[in-house]
């Protein structure tokens, strides 16, 4: 299976806190996204990193890669208990296929 | 961003019935589309991929014959499930891409909840 691994299973954090979300891989990628997931609904883009890229920033968001380890991290700041939600990495792979491979999941819980 | 409304978003069926679940793109034209399923607390699986005007891809384990996938339009992909059984209750979501390759993010529909009785 090309389905990525992401640790931790599942987070609960306190308001302000951070949260780190791990998401490793297994072969070359052309780009690495994560997705939030509200319970029961469909999921939504949060940010894309492409495979020359080491570091992106959107808000609150810090997504990292380490191609060498295949592996990503998604770093959420000064969380909220609207944050809780399940967040998943997903990737494309190169070649032939062109398709989004969804990893584990990491369920993330903000306590008030 | 874009569009994507997947209907119905809840559905409860009798086992041995079909059942359809329509993904359409609102607002773009999605030459390709892709449906998973997604059992309680687990991930995303990618059943298939639906190319508009051609025979959907399906991933390894998912049966043709059983999810029936047609891409007529560049806006409207159908995922039919026939002769449901209570194995196939699960939470089906649908994406598009922009273009016909994923090279940037997708647009997920809302997810459709199967439950066969």
């Amino acid at each position: 299976s090309q389905q990525g691994e992401e640790d931790p299973q599942a987070l609960s954090i306190q308001e302000g806190e951070n949260a780190t979300m791990n998401c490793s891989y297994k072969t070359s990628i052309n780009n690495l996204q994560w997705y939030r997931q509200n319970s029961g609904r469909g999921l939504v883009h949060l940010i894309l990193i492409r495979s020359n890229e080491r570091e992106k920033h959107s808000g609150r968001l810090r997504v990292t890669l380490d191609t060498s380890k295949k592996s990503s991290s998604l770093l959420i700041t000064a969380s909220r208990a609207a944050d809780t939600a399940s967040y998943f990495c997903a990737t494309v792979y190169g070649g032939a296929t062109n398709k989004l491979i969804f990893g584990t999941g990491t369920l993330l819980a903000v306590q008030p | 961003g874009a569009v994507v409304s997947q209907h119905p978003s809840r559905v409860i069926c009798k086992s041995g019935t079909s059942v359809k679940i329509e993904c359409r793109s609102l607002d773009f034209q999605a030459t390709t589309m892709f449906w998973y399923r997604q059992f309680p607390k687990q991930s995303l699986m990618l059943m298939a991929t639906s190319n508009e005007g051609s025979k959907a891809t399906y991933e390894q384990g998912v049966e043709k014959d059983k999810f029936l996938i047609n891409h007529a339009s560049l806006t409207l992909s159908t995922l039919t499930v026939t002769s449901a059984h209570p194995e196939d209750s699960s939470f089906y979501i649908c994406s598009a891409s922009r273009g016909g390759a994923v090279t940037g993010e997708l647009f997920f529909g809302e997810g459709s909840r199967l439950t066969v009785l």
